[in-house]
């Protein structure tokens, strides 16, 4: 079974720049989830979608990130402009469904640094 | 406020010696309890899921404990091997049903020859 794909791998962009990141979910999978990890952090859940709808977006900052998943599929995540506090691990992950006891798969994650 | 601690923050063994990882949480209603090991670099992978009435669960030589009374968990890492070398990550499910999860910050494990 092919995992979480995500790309890029890396980004380096000055700040007030804009960014996007990509996210394949394993196949068949129904929940795709964004994280940003912070440097010595957990990573903390940005966005939920449940195939193309959104679940929870609650702690996404709307002012200056999106995320759009359009055919239930893949994902984009989009940060417009970049501060210097975006500089983090962006994580995708997957699940079967929603659910509490739903395992969640993780991509490897974008690396982003912000100058 | 749901939240999950974990001790201590940083650990470094021997190779060949066991180790414990302690995660206490204040997660309400809780539902389940996973462990993750995170490679630097890499998505954190899952070790174990423990539900409320599970006590202990393994997989190889990890062993995860939960007492669901006292909210904590703990992991443990027997003979330990070089590649354990990682962060690893207590994280609580809220609620029957939710897909809320509550991550701990992580224990990062240094294993040295």
């Amino acid at each position: 079974e092919a995992g979480v794909a995500q790309s890029p791998r890396y980004k380096i962009i000055e700040k007030r720049q804009s960014v996007a990141f990509w996210c394949n979910p394993i196949s068949g999978h129904a929940t795709l989830y964004w994280y940003q990890q912070i440097l010595g952090q957990g990573p903390k859940l940005l966005i939920q979608f449940q195939n193309n709808g959104v679940v929870d977006d609650s702690q996404l900052p709307k002012d200056r990130f999106s995320a759009e998943r359009l055919k239930g599929v893949d994902s984009t995540l989009k940060i417009q402009p970049a501060k210097l506090e975006d500089s983090a691990v962006y994580l995708c992950a997957s699940s079967p469904r929603a659910g509490g006891g739903q395992p969640q798969h993780f991509g490897d994650g974008t690396r982003l640094s912000i100058l | 406020k749901n939240q999950v601690e974990q001790n201590p923050q940083s650990l470094i063994i021997l190779e060949g010696k066991n180790c414990t990882l302690q995660c206490n949480y204040t997660v309400s209603p809780f539902s389940n309890l996973r462990w993750y090991k995170q490679d630097t670099g890499r998505g954190p992978v899952s070790l174990t899921i423990m539900t409320f009435s599970e006590n202990t669960k393994s997989n190889g030589r990890y062993t995860a404990t939960l007492d669901a009374d006292t909210k904590q968990s703990s992991l443990h890492i027997t003979a330990s091997q070089l590649s354990d070398s990682a962060s690893y990550i207590c994280v609580v499910s809220v609620g029957a049903g939710s897909y809320q999860l509550t991550f701990g910050k992580g224990t990062k494990l240094s294993v040295i020859p």
